[in-house]
C-alpha cells in the first residue's frame, strides 16, 4: 500500500516551452500533497504543499508564477514548469500524505531544459 | 523554520560493522523525525518514523533511531550493516501534525564493502 507514481519519469524540453509533471496516489487518498526539488548529489527542497481545492502554498524564494500546482482531486497533483530555462532542470519528487501523517514518495521526474 | 544536520556526508564500511548515522534537528516545537533511504536508481523510502511515545523507533531492515530530545538528535543505527544498505540516507523532519512538507539534512552516503 501507500504507492505514489509519478509521470513523466524523465522529460526533455526546449527552453522557453511548458511542461506538465503528474503525481498520483494510487491506493489512497491524500488531501495533502508535496513538491520538493533535488539538485545532483544534494537534498531534497521542498517547493510547495498543495492541497485539495485550494491554493498551492509556496515555499520563500519559489516562483508561483513559474511553477504551477494543480490538486484536481484527492489522488492527483499536477506541477507544471512554465516558460522552462535550462536552470530548472533538476529532479522533481512529490510526495503524498497517507493516514498517520507519513509522507510517502513518488519515483520522480528527470527535467532537461535544452 | 527547521533545520535538520546530518554530520557524516560520506561513511565507507566494511560488512557487517557497526552503523551509526547522526541527525540533529533545530525547532522549538512539536517534530515528527522521519529517516529515508535511496537506493540507487530507486525513489525515497521510509525506514522509521517518530512521532511520539517509546524515544527508541524500530524500523525496516534492521535499523533503529533514538530520539533524545535533550540533545535535539535522532540517531541512525544498525548494529551489523549488509552490502545491500549501500545507499544515501536522509533524515526528516516537519512540525507535529504532519500537515507541513519535510526538512531534509544533506543526506549521507553510504557505501558498504563487502
Amino acid at each position: 500500500g501507500a504507492v505514489v507514481s509519478q509521470h513523466p519519469s524523465w522529460v526533455i524540453c526546449k527552453s522557453g516551452t511548458s511542461v506538465k509533471i503528474e503525481c498520483r496516489s494510487l491506493d489512497f487518498q491524500a488531501t495533502t500533497m508535496f513538491w520538493y526539488r533535488q539538485f545532483p548529489k544534494q537534498s531534497l527542497m521542498l517547493m510547495a504543499t498543495s492541497n485539495e481545492g485550494s491554493k498551492a502554498t509556496y515555499e520563500q524564494g519559489v516562483e508561483k508564477d513559474k511553477f504551477l500546482i494543480n490538486h484536481a482531486s484527492l489522488t492527483l497533483s499536477t506541477l507544471t514548469v512554465t516558460s522552462a530555462h535550462p536552470e530548472d532542470s533538476s529532479f522533481y519528487i512529490c510526495s503524498a500524505t497517507g493516514l498517520g501523517g507519513t509522507q510517502y514518495f513518488g519515483p520522480g521526474t528527470r527535467l532537461t531544459v535544452l | 523554520a527547521q533545520s535538520v544536520s546530518q554530520h557524516n556526508h560520506h561513511v565507507i564500511l566494511s560488512e557487517a560493522a557497526s552503523l551509526e548515522l547522526g541527525c540533529n534537528y533545530s525547532y522549538g516545537g512539536t517534530v515528527n523525525l522521519f529517516w529515508y533511504v535511496q537506493y540507487p536508481g530507486q525513489h525515497l523510502q521510509l525506514l522509521l518514523k517518530y512521532f511520539s511515545g517509546d524515544p527508541l523507533v524500530k524500523g525496516i531492515k534492521g535499523f533503529e533511531a533514538e530520539f533524545i530530545k535533550s540533545k535535539f538528535s535522532f540517531n541512525l543505527r544498525k548494529p551489523s550493516v549488509q552490502w545491500s544498505d549501500t545507499a544515501e540516507y536522509f533524515c526528516a523532519v516537519t512540525a507535529g501534525g504532519g500537515a507541513d512538507g519535510l526538512t531534509f539534512g544533506k543526506g549521507t552516503h553510504l557505501i558498504i564493502q563487502p
